[in-house]
């Protein structure tokens, strides 16, 4: 059984720029939920997807955007970056029913 | 809106104590808490959940206490073993979307 991995590891942009990263789910998982997490804090809730569409959204801008593809793998979509974007964005995969989700290791973003 | 309080933002224990990680709640509508570590680079790994129907759940060294008259949980790791040292973050998971929300995290130190 393969775990949720995520690329890139490290990112850095430049403000205004755009960024995608990606997210392959855990095996028999059909829910990603993406997470952004800065430094000292909580991870907090991007959105998630299930059956390739947007099932929640947590309080974050529309250039915060995402897809969800056939095989459950998920791309967030960031656009017009700020440096307040600066931080680690986690990706969780889970199955419909079960409350625990699984984290992949993460993204960090750093916007100069 | 759900908040997720934990107080503490660190706990040093002697290994072979018991460690008592405490997290607070603003909400009674939740289904679940969970409760996940973190490593330093890694994403969060998840340890325990208990569901709103219960007030105890037990894994091994782990066991979770809820009270919910007083909104409060607890993680209880005995004994405390030096690789149990990492970030625990308290989350509680609500509605359909299985939004997580985070506190901030305690910092465990299990000493020699």
């Amino acid at each position: 059984e393969t775990g949720v991995t995520q690329s890139p590891t490290h990112l850095i942009k430049t403000r205004g720029q755009q960024v995608t990263l990606r997210c392959s789910s855990q095996s028999g998982h059909n829910t990603v939920s993406w997470y952004q997490q800065a430094l000292g804090q909580g991870p907090q809730f991007i959105f998630q997807y299930y059956r390739e569409e947007e099932n929640g959204r947590g309080n974050f801008p529309p250039r915060f955007s995402g897809l969800q593809f056939p095989n459950y793998s998920s791309e967030l979509n960031v656009n017009a970056l700020e440096l307040d974007d600066s931080a680690l964005y986690l990706c969780a995969s889970s199955s419909q029913g079960r409350p625990e989700a699984f984290f992949g290791q993460g993204t960090r973003l750093t916007v100069v | 809106d759900q908040q997720v309080k934990q107080n503490s933002p660190s706990l040093s224990v002697q290994e072979g104590r018991i460690s008592i990680l405490n997290c607070d709640y603003t909400n009674s509508m939740f289904d679940y808490f969970l409760w996940y570590k973190k490593y330093p680079a890694e994403g969060p790994t998840f340890l325990i959940s208990i569901s709103s129907i219960k007030d105890k759940n037990e894994d091994g060294r782990f066991t979770v206490f809820l009270n919910k008259s007083a909104k409060h949980l607890s993680l209880h790791i005995v004994p405390s073993q030096p690789g149990d040292s990492a970030v625990y973050f308290c989350s509680s998971l609500t509605g359909t979307a299985s939004k997580l929300t985070f506190g901030t995290g305690t910092r465990l130190q299990v000493t020699l």
